[in-house]
């Protein structure tokens, strides 16, 4: 199936511990981005990069990493998490104008 | 991007359609209307999108006014499985570089109730 795949689907971890999500699609987009949903569901743009270039970067504590070694592949690593890092982190990609399209999602929990 | 207005929630019975209103009075001549809806734990999910015509597809159909003002989605007949959060967005292309980027408000959840 063409789609955005994201894994783990559930990541449960311990604060300082270090951690990545991986993200795929097979649509053949150029653009992929990370946007994290906090506790009260608002859906925030994390980062963004265009055919492995790092386009949008929002603000986020440098702890976080996105790594993107092709254009079908955003990663996103974590060092040293804390609390606040508890969310859920969905991936996207999009080709020129077309909509984006999301995964289903990744629900960290760090204890 | 012009920003929109959305009533915090609504619910409408099965079978019947659900108009849901945004407000976009800011929008400007080239912006489009995007909407977007999120069913509980999945991933937002395009739905449709127009400029100044009224569009439909196997979805919806969305309905903007003549001034461009507002617009309403219209689910024509509402399953209970159409229950999530439906985010209007207004957007100006093109979609690329920094401006490729969605950005989400806080939308109105949709009930339907059986």
């Amino acid at each position: 199936d063409t789609a955005v795949s994201q894994t783990p689907k559930y990541l449960v971890t311990q604060m300082g511990n270090d951690k990545s999500i991986k993200c795929e699609q097979n649509l053949g987009h150029d653009t992929m981005y990370w946007y994290k949903q906090d506790s009260k569901k608002f859906l925030k743009i994390m980062f963004s990069y265009n055919n492995k270039e790092l386009i949008i970067n929002e603000t986020v504590p440098n702890r976080f990493s996105p790594k993107s070694p092709d254009k079908a592949h955003l990663n996103l690593h974590i060092n040293s998490l804390e609390l606040g890092d508890s969310a859920v982190y969905f991936c996207a990609s999009s080709l020129n104008n077309s909509p984006l399209h999301f995964g289903n999602g990744t629900r960290l929990t760090v204890t | 991007d012009a920003k929109t207005t959305q009533p915090p929630s609504m619910d409408c019975a099965e079978g019947r359609a659900a108009n849901l209103p945004c407000n976009h009075s800011t929008i400007s001549g080239n912006e489009y209307v995007y909407w977007y809806r999120q069913i509980h734990s999945q991933g937002p999910q395009y739905i449709i999108h127009g400029l100044k015509n009224n569009e439909t597809n196997e979805m919806a159909s969305l309905i903007i006014t003549e001034d461009r003002k507002s617009s309403t989605l219209i689910l024509p007949h509402a399953t209970l499985r159409d229950t999530a959060v439906y985010y209007c967005i207004v957007r100006v292309p093109p979609y690329t570089g920094a401006n490729s980027k969605l950005t989400f408000g806080k939308g109105i959840t949709l009930s339907v109730r059986p």
